[in-house]
């Protein structure tokens, strides 16, 4: 089955400008959750949703923020840009059921800001 | 979550069993011990995971020690492919949270 699915794979932004990043989770995978990654603080946690309702959040400003849809899709948005966002953003899907937490994740989106 | 402690990097011949340890000495009694990798550039890859008793796919082997504080991630027959940082992480499973706490975790290097 296909795995989770992120678009765009690549992007490149200016200061100021927001951005929209696309999850499609793994068919019948109700948990998306959002990581950043960067060189300096690796792997962090930014949003889980499950059941389109945001049920855990990091540690990040609010200019970071998600959503999912009823067919469990997610988005992130980051608004106001700053060179500092530059990173892998990526993608984990999983059941969200008790002992199948399992995540699974895309490839990621690689955001440059400049 | 638990903290998990891992050294910063190891590596071991190709076709040869790597041995990757974590130490979690305080981890909770409904704490699993999940096992990740991610490969340069590729999102992190679920490995395994188990509560008490060893654990086997066709992956790796999980050993956890009987206290719980330690455990070993087991790579029978490591390939070059192998080649990743695997990070050791201790969580409730399931519940209303599915957050994965990552530390820098370990650098293995297969060698031809």
């Amino acid at each position: 089955k296909a795995g989770v699915t992120q678009t765009p794979r690549y992007l490149i932004k200016t200061r100021g400008q927001q951005v929209t990043l696309s999850c499609s989770p793994i068919s019948g995978h109700r948990s998306v959750s959002w990581y950043q990654q960067t060189p300096g603080q690796g792997l962090q946690f930014l949003f889980e949703y499950f059941s389109e309702t945001q049920r855990n959040k990091g540690n990040f400003p609010g200019r970071f923020s998600g959503r999912q849809f009823s067919n469990s899709r997610s988005e992130m948005n980051v608004s106001t840009l700053e060179l500092g966002d530059s990173a892998l953003y990526l993608c984990a899907s999983s059941l969200g059921q008790f002992n199948r937490a399992e995540a699974f994740f895309g490839q990621g989106t690689r955001l440059t800001v400049v | 979550d638990a903290k998990t402690t891992q050294p910063p990097s190891m590596d071991c011949a190709e076709g040869r069993a790597a041995n990757l340890p974590c130490n979690h000495s305080t981890i909770s009694g409904n704490e699993y011990v999940y096992w990740y990798r991610q490969i340069h550039s590729q999102g992190p890859q679920y490995i395994i995971h188990g509560l008490k008793n060893n654990e086997t796919n066709e992956m790796a082997s999980l050993i956890i020690t009987e206290d719980r504080k330690s455990s070993t991630l087991i790579l029978p027959h490591a390939t070059l492919r192998d080649t990743a940082v695997y990070y050791c992480i201790v969580r409730v499973a399931g519940g209303a949270n599915s957050k994965l706490t990552f530390g820098k975790g370990i650098t293995l290097s297969v060698r031809p």
